[in-house]
């Protein structure tokens, strides 16, 4: 089991970004999976959540809540973060996680992707 | 949402020695819902252990987990030149899912 992430990068504050992440060694769409970032020197925030097992069912961190969408391309066994209206404070490493059932909560994280650095400056 | 507060910030101790990590929650956690995570310098977060005392897959059985109410502790009972590292604890009881800000175990 891996996950790859990729499109990390600098964008301007107000810009837009999309992650990806591959996944290999299991079928994405049977678990749910999450994106966690983690800001310079600091801890661990979960963003975003979407469910597995055939379900579409999200969640959101409430910063950023009408920003970022998270979805995924069954065909390409692939994870998206799609995100808009970037700010200075979502710079951060931002890590694609599997959880170990399809359902939205009441998981914990494992594996973990290597991580795509986005840095949101002017 | 749950705080976590994890205790003390930094350990200092010596290779041999036995950490105990604190993780206390700010209201009670059901079903020991609860996961700990290794991080090293440049690296991704490891799962070591969930359910507050399960080992994932792997992890050397010098990592131990244990719950009394709200409080969580992750042991390491004798401490290897690779464990030293920065631990995290999570919740995934109530939602959003939330994370301890952390303890660095560093080499004394």
């Amino acid at each position: 089991v891996q996950l790859l992430e990729s499109g990390g990068g600098l964008v301007q504050p107000g810009g837009s970004l999309r992650l990806s992440c591959v996944a290999s060694g299991f079928t994405l769409n049977n678990y749910a999976m999450s994106w966690v970032r983690q800001a310079p020197g600091k801890g661990l925030e979960l963003v975003s959540t979407i469910s597995g097992s055939g379900g579409s069912s999200t969640y959101y961190a409430d910063s950023v809540t009408g920003r970022f969408t998270i979805s995924r391309d069954s065909s390409k066994n692939t994870l998206y973060l799609q995100m808009s209206s970037l700010r200075v404070e979502d710079t951060a490493i931002y890590y694609c996680a599997k959880r170990p059932r399809g359902a939205l909560r009441y998981n914990w994280f494992d594996p973990w992707g290597q991580g795509a650095l986005v840095t949101v400056s002017s | 949402e749950i705080v976590l507060t994890q205790s003390p910030g930094t350990l200092s101790l010596s290779p041999g020695e036995r950490a105990a990590l604190s993780c206390r929650a700010s209201q009670s956690i059901s079903s020991n819902y609860l996961a700990w995570y290794q991080q090293k310098p440049g690296q991704a977060p490891r799962l070591l252990i969930y359910g507050a005392s399960n080992r994932a897959t792997g992890i050397p059985d010098r990592f131990s987990g244990s719950a009394s109410g709200t409080d969580f502790t992750l042991t390491i009972s004798r401490l290897e030149p690779e464990d030293f590292a920065v631990y995290y604890c999570q919740q995934y009881d109530t939602s959003p899912d939330t994370f301890g800000q952390g303890t660095k175990l560093e080499i004394k």
